[in-house]
């Protein structure tokens, strides 16, 4: 189920860098996952997504990696910049009852240092 | 790209009374859209999902007199938050999927959220 904490996880990577936000996620019928980047006061952006009969996708500087066998996702940000500084929110996606339910994970908050 | 609207972006109301966030999709059509609740430092939840003509499927936990959301139009959702009190204080994101041929994509764009202030 969704686990909601007081506390984001921060990681804290030097400019130029690569990062690498881990998410678990709950449940094992959910068959598309997409990372989301929020940054202070807006709405959740999409970065990247992935289906379930995938376990690697890349895109422009980022790649999610999948692995359906211990429900875990992950975002890799490479040679990272201080306009990636923000909340990164792992998401899945089932559909229940007819229509998509997109359930967030907690969050990691990505702080860049210049 | 898509693009969601919310409106107002900010508001700031007394406690028992009424406000009115509108949801809309500028450049698609969508039957279904999503309303989430975020308070500081915390993930988005799901509060309800709007359907256009129909009625809303609420989350548990969630009090749909008191969250009344119409999706009146393939364009416009709105959520109302009825009789407001101090603990509604949240930022409010919406969300549309696109629908097109009566099929509802998975993707989601997101609105710019609505922070809701009450006094």
């Amino acid at each position: 189920g969704e686990s909601v904490g007081l506390h984001l996880p921060t990681l804290s990577v030097q400019e130029g860098d690569n990062s690498i936000i881990n998410c678990a996620y709950s449940n094992s019928a959910s068959d598309y996952f997409i990372w989301y980047k929020q940054e202070s006061g807006k709405g959740p952006q999409f970065i990247i997504d992935i289906r379930s009969n995938m376990d690697k996708r890349q895109g422009q500087r980022v790649t999610v990696l999948l692995n359906k066998t211990v429900k875990h996702l992950s975002l890799q940000i490479a040679a990272t910049q201080p306009g990636d500084s923000a909340v990164y929110f792992c998401a899945e996606n089932m559909n229940s009852g007819g229509y998509q339910k997109v359930t967030f994970g907690t969050g990691t908050k990505l702080q860049v240092i210049p | 790209g898509a693009v969601v609207s919310q409106h107002p972006s900010r508001v700031i109301c007394k406690s028992g009374t009424s406000v009115k966030i509108e949801c809309r999709s500028l450049d698609f059509q969508a039957t279904t859209m999503f309303w989430y609740r975020q308070f500081p430092k915390q993930s988005l939840m799901l509060m309800a999902t709007s359907n256009e003509g129909s009625k809303a499927t609420y989350e548990q936990g969630v009090e749909k007199d008191k969250f009344l959301i119409n999706h009146a139009s393939l364009t416009l959702s709105t959520l109302t938050v009825t009789s407001a009190h101090p603990e509604d204080s949240s930022f409010y994101i919406c969300s549309a999927a696109p629908s097109s041929g009566g099929a509802i994509s998975d993707e989601q764009f997101f609105g710019p959220g609505t922070r809701l202030t009450v006094l």
